[in-house]
């Protein structure tokens, strides 16, 4: 089974600053999709970005982007210019290319921004 | 458009009850899934539709649990004889299930389900 980890219980940063937040995942397979989903306190879960393992160029949205390593399973995400916005927790997410379309979550960061 | 949308927004239990959580997907999507999500974790699948079929079912955590999508759209997450345990916040999500990466979930605000 397919695991996702994030280590950073909760990360803070400045207003216009960058941020990475962390995640690392565990699995046999060689196709795969990677996702970054942001929870603000209200609830509903929003997409940020997402990754096709196939593809080695770094997925980018705006002010998003990801640095995806295959070879270590790593999947980090990068705020840019970060705004008040922002704030929320973010969760890593995983799909399998074979079997079913579920996500797997990671336990997610809360990312607070300071004005 | 409108959104995935649920409700009821919070329920209270008392130990023992049933509940049903009921999601309205986006219209035309034919992918249905629903998650647990315990306070302070990330989501946890529990079942998925493909219309009016559930293709997994893997994720539900006992026999309590039971998930129905009877015409492909609207669905209804029942849980039988509620424990402390089952508090949560029930997620639904919906996509329109094409191939690939483009096959991105929506999420609803969820349920608050809180057991007595």
């Amino acid at each position: 089974a397919q695991t996702v980890t994030q280590s950073q219980p909760e990360m803070s940063v400045q207003e216009a600053e960058t941020v990475t937040l962390s995640c690392t995942y565990d699995t046999s397979e060689s196709d795969y999709y990677l996702f970054w989903y942001k929870q603000p306190p209200s609830r509903q879960m929003i997409l940020v970005i997402r990754q096709e393992a196939y593809k080695q160029q770094n997925a980018t949205e705006n002010r998003f982007s990801v640095n995806f390593q295959k070879a270590a399973k790593s999947f980090s995400l990068k705020i840019s210019d970060s705004q008040l916005g922002d704030a929320a927790m973010y969760f890593c997410a995983y799909r399998s290319a074979y079997y079913g379309n579920k996500l797997v979550f990671g336990a997610g960061t809360i990312l607070r921004v300071k004005s | 458009g409108a959104g995935v949308s649920q409700s009821p927004r919070y329920k209270v239990a008392k130990r023992g009850q049933d509940v049903a959580l009921r999601c309205d997907p986006i219209s035309g999507h034919v992918s249905l899934f629903w998650y647990q999500q315990a306070l302070g974790q990330g989501p946890e699948f529990l079942t998925y539709f493909q219309n009016e079929a559930q293709l997994d079912k893997s994720g539900l955590p006992s026999d309590r649990f039971f998930a129905e999508r009877p015409e492909g759209s609207v669905s209804t997450l029942k849980i039988q004889r509620t424990q402390q345990e089952d508090s949560a916040v029930y997620l639904c999500a919906s996509s329109l299930s094409l191939a690939g990466i483009t096959d991105t979930q929506y999420f609803g605000p969820g349920t608050r389900l809180t057991v007595l």
